[in-house]
């Protein structure tokens, strides 16, 4: 299965300011899949980012606060931007790999103070 | 839309004792069904998955079934280990042709004391 590399692994950011998360798989997938867990609670889906188009995002997130990158089939990034406490939570890329399964990244803890 | 109904914890144990985290569905078509575990401090290892009707998904020790009569697909465990400690997410797939995100239950915490 795909090997992902995310990082930051955590950061302690200002309100006001952005914090980019870099994702790199070891393979080319088509589709990569950003994700919040807030916390104490599940995950939810960002948005779905294609190489070549423009993300998908889903109920209730906006590119203006969360834009994405995806530069090329290997390599994706989020930013979180003015950020605010209520931001704060653990982000989460993530591919498919194979036919059935998702393999995700190991998450970046953002603390917003 | 689709969803994931997830027994909500958390759920206590002691070592060796058997395990049931409830798991129910509500989702158009034949969904994929997965289970995620999060060690603490660590991001999400695919536990195990079933793809169809009665398949049976297996990992170290862990199994779930996919019941489609029922649209359950409960994880269990026949003798827990404290390091089994950790929260357990049910989630569906649709996959190729529908969605192809995860949907996720709200998650189980786990704690096997020794």
């Amino acid at each position: 299965s795909a090997v992902i590399s995310q990082k930051p692994s955590r950061d302690i950011c200002q309100r006001g300011t952005s914090l980019t998360i870099q994702c790199q798989v070891d393979s080319q997938v088509t589709m990569m899949f950003w994700y919040r867990q807030q916390p104490g609670q599940s995950l939810t889906l960002i948005a779905t980012a294609n190489q070549g188009s423009e993300a998908t995002y889903e109920s209730g997130f906006v590119i203006d606060k969360f834009p994405i990158s995806r530069p090329n089939l290997t390599f994706s990034t989020l930013t979180v931007s003015n950020m605010s406490p209520e931001d704060s939570s653990i982000y989460l890329c993530s591919v498919r790999t194979g036919a059935v399964g998702y393999t995700f990244g190991s998450g970046t803890r953002l603390t917003v103070v | 839309g689709d969803s994931v109904t997830q027994m909500e914890g958390p759920v206590t144990l002691s070592e060796e004792a058997f395990l049931t985290i409830n798991c129910t569905y509500t989702a158009t078509g034949y969904p994929s069904l997965f289970w995620y575990v999060q060690y603490p401090g660590e991001g999400l290892q695919l536990l195990l998955k079933a793809t169809k009707a009665d398949d049976k998904g297996s990992n170290k020790g862990f199994e779930a079934t996919y019941r489609k009569e029922t649209t359950s697909f409960h994880l269990e465990k026949g003798s827990v280990q404290v390091s089994d400690s950790a929260v357990y997410f049910c989630a569906l797939s649709r996959g190729q042709g529908g969605s192809e995100k995860l949907v996720f239950g709200k998650g189980t915490k786990l704690t096997v004391n020794p």
